[in-house]
């Protein structure tokens, strides 16, 4: 079974453009996190979709976008990028929106220059 | 000050040591889960409990939710034990987690 996959795995971009990421979640789950996770730090949560739905949004500004489709993929969406946007981004899956496990992808690593 | 909160931050081992990550947190849980992340990224959950011990091969996890405290234990580390170990909490009021900055492990042989 494949696990979360998430593309690109790298990607430099400039400031003031925009990017966008892509997860796939494990076939069965419904729900996608995002997270963005700055050198040194811990993630921080950004998003979580549940059935297409818009479940929570962490303290991120509104450049921050995200979107999922009836095949339980994601997007996130990164506007007006800012050096500060340069972190690893990770998404998860669980099967449920409540109190279930979470795997991890690999993550996308965001340079901003 | 953080909700959820590792010790050591960093810890060095040679191969064949007992080693205990500490993590304690300040907001009400529904779970906590151990992760594993290795350089390049990618995460490993590796438990996830709400109370008692458990324990997968080498690894074993406690939980004291009384003292809002938890430990990872790795008995007999190994080089590729080397990682970053992450703790994080499900929080029980937006069920979102949140994650300590994590412990980073080094066994040398």
């Amino acid at each position: 079974d494949a696990g979360v996959t998430q593309s690109p795995t790298h990607l430099i971009k400039t400031r003031g453009q925009q990017v966008t990421l892509r997860c796939s979640p494990i076939s069965g789950h419904k729900s996608v996190s995002w997270y963005q996770q700055v050198l040194g730090q811990g993630p921080q949560f950004i998003f979580q979709y549940y059935e297409k739905e818009e479940r929570g949004r962490g303290n991120f500004p509104d450049r921050f976008s995200a979107r999922q489709f009836p095949n339980y993929s994601s997007e996130l969406n990164v506007n007006a990028l800012l050096l500060g946007d340069s972190a690893l981004y990770l998404c998860a899956s669980s099967f449920s929106d409540m109190n279930t496990e979470a795997f991890f992808g690999q993550g996308t690593r965001l340079t901003v220059v | 000050k953080n909700e959820v909160e590792q010790s050591p931050q960093n810890l060095t081992a040679q191969e064949g040591e007992f080693i205990t990550i500490n993590c304690s947190y300040s907001v009400g849980i529904s779970a906590l889960h151990w992760l594993q992340q290795h350089p390049g990224g990618g995460i490993v959950s590796l438990f996830m409990l709400s109370s008692g011990k458990k324990k997968h091969g080498r690894l074993i996890a406690t939980i004291n939710i009384q003292e809002k405290h938890s430990s990872l234990h790795i008995t007999a580390s190994h080089p590729r034990d080397s990682a970053v170990y992450i703790c994080a909490v499900r929080s029980y009021n937006t069920d979102k987690l949140i994650f300590g900055t994590g412990t980073r492990l080094q066994v040398f042989p």
